[in-house]
């Protein structure tokens, strides 16, 4: 099993600009989670999926969207990038009724 | 609202034993997890505490006390490779999928 993947490892983005940073996962996990975290700080979530077709909203979810077509696929969009959005992204998964999350290696984002 | 405090760094001796704390405040609690970091990596699982008492995996230990809200990891034999950071997060109910909130984490230094 691979576990979780992300790509890319890293992306810079001018101001306005859009894009897609992708997870994906190979346990057949129900939950479905995107993490922002920043210097000093604990990781904030900003979206979850409970299963395909199902997402929600989590602590900061302003300036992303996500939709989750399969259990497989988390995408999460940045529909106009600002420099407050620099950060490192962690998409996540488990089984819904376990507690064990597994975590992707991370997408460094650097907006000027 | 759900928060967590930890301290922000501790240090330690190799060989040695440490305990770092944590307290939350949250509801509709389910357990508390431990999850390390080190420098670059992403969040791995270390523990799960859904009961009180002590959970031991090896040289990792995790506390919980529901009555006061606390819980901490306590690693024994110290090993450069601890050198990390360690966080906590809460595993509680939002908006009907239980989802984890983690606190900013505790910088762990190893001294020789």
């Amino acid at each position: 099993n691979a576990g979780v993947t992300q790509t890319p490892k890293f992306q810079v983005l001018k101001t306005g600009q859009s894009m897609t940073l992708q997870c994906a996962q190979d346990m057949n996990h129900e939950y479905m989670s995107w993490y922002r975290q920043d210097p000093g700080m604990g990781l904030r979530l900003i979206h979850y999926s409970v299963g395909a077709g199902i997402t929600d909203q989590g602590e900061v979810p302003n300036g992303y969207n996500v939709s989750r077509s399969t259990t497989e696929d988390f995408p999460l969009r940045l529909l106009s990038a600002a420099p407050s959005q620099t950060s490192v992204y962690f998409c996540a998964s488990r089984r819904t009724e376990l507690y064990e999350q597994y975590f992707g290696p991370g997408t460094r984002l650097t907006v000027t | 609202g759900q928060s967590l405090e930890q301290p922000s760094e501790v240090t330690a001796v190799e060989g040695a034993i440490v305990q770092m704390n944590c307290t939350y405040q949250t509801s509709g609690f389910y357990g508390l997890s431990w999850y390390q970091q080190h420098d670059g990596g992403a969040p791995t699982f270390l523990s799960y505490n859904a009961l009180d008492g002590l959970e031991e995996t090896g040289r990792f230990s995790s506390f919980l006390s529901r009555s006061d809200s606390y819980g901490y990891l306590l690693l024994q034999e110290l090993q450069m490779k601890d050198s990390a950071s360690y966080f906590c997060a809460v595993r509680d109910q939002r908006g009907g999928a239980d989802g984890l909130t983690f606190g900013k984490g505790t910088h762990l230094i190893i001294q020789p």
